[in-house]
């Protein structure tokens, strides 16, 4: 089955600073991307996501590239603000699981003030 | 749409108890998931329904957890008898099933503590 690892698990950034996440999958098969964030006391929310026929994809502060033949994909935020500060996950599905998700075991930022 | 909704919010048990979590997926949805949350290992699958059938329970832990979908706009996942090692956040979430990649929307999660 896939597997899915995401690094690093910590990360602390200064305001303003970017902030960068990778996942790495192993099943070549994985056709869907998406990215969740999750703060404390709440379920994970969809941020972003990519499917495989994309190289990246933008959504203001925040975007996703993915590199199919290495088979790893990225979490790119700039301009960091305090609220930016959650755990965030990526996720890889494919066509065969029937829409089940593998997650990554998640990265936890911390925006400085 | 009120997004997925799960009740309770947060359940405090005793072990040996049986514990009932609830879950309504966002209407038009027809896949439906049961996830376990905890520090040590993270998101974990436990069972996931198609239009109302369970389609794979492997990562139910034990045979006293199960899980139930008696409609397209209700599912149950009950522990019993409960244990301390069951303490974790439950989250339910949806999709369309539009295809075999589309988003998963989560509920809030019920914080289930067994004493």
């Amino acid at each position: 089955g896939e597997n899915v690892e995401q690094h690093p698990s910590t990360l602390s950034v200064q305001e303003g600073d970017s902030a960068v996440i990778k996942c790495t999958y192993s099943d070549s098969a994985s056709n869907y991307f998406p990215w969740y964030k999750q703060e404390l006391g709440k379920g994970p929310q969809l941020i972003i996501d990519i499917r495989s026929n994309v190289g990246e994809k933008k959504d203001q502060r925040i975007a996703v590239t993915l590199n199919k033949t290495a088979k790893h994909f990225s979490l790119h935020i700039t301009e960091t603000q305090p609220e930016d500060s959650a755990v965030y996950f990526c996720a890889a599905s494919y066509t065969n699981t029937g829409n089940q998700f593998y997650f990554g075991t998640g990265t936890s930022l911390t925006v400085i003030p | 749409d009120a997004g997925v909704i799960q009740s309770p919010r947060h359940e405090v048990t005793e072990m040996g108890q049986e514990v009932t979590l609830r879950c309504k997926p966002i209407s038009g949805h027809d896949y439906l998931f049961w996830y376990r949350q905890t520090m040590m290992r993270g998101l974990e699958l436990l069972i996931y329904f198609n239009n109302n059938v369970p389609i794979d329970d492997s990562g139910m832990p034990e045979d006293r957890f199960s899980a139930k979908m008696p409609n397209a706009s209700f599912s149950t996942l009950k522990i019993q008898p409960s244990e301390p090692r069951d303490s974790a956040v439950y989250f339910c979430a949806s999709s369309t099933g539009q295809g075999s990649t589309d988003t998963q929307y989560f509920g809030p999660g019920t914080r289930l503590t067994v004493l």
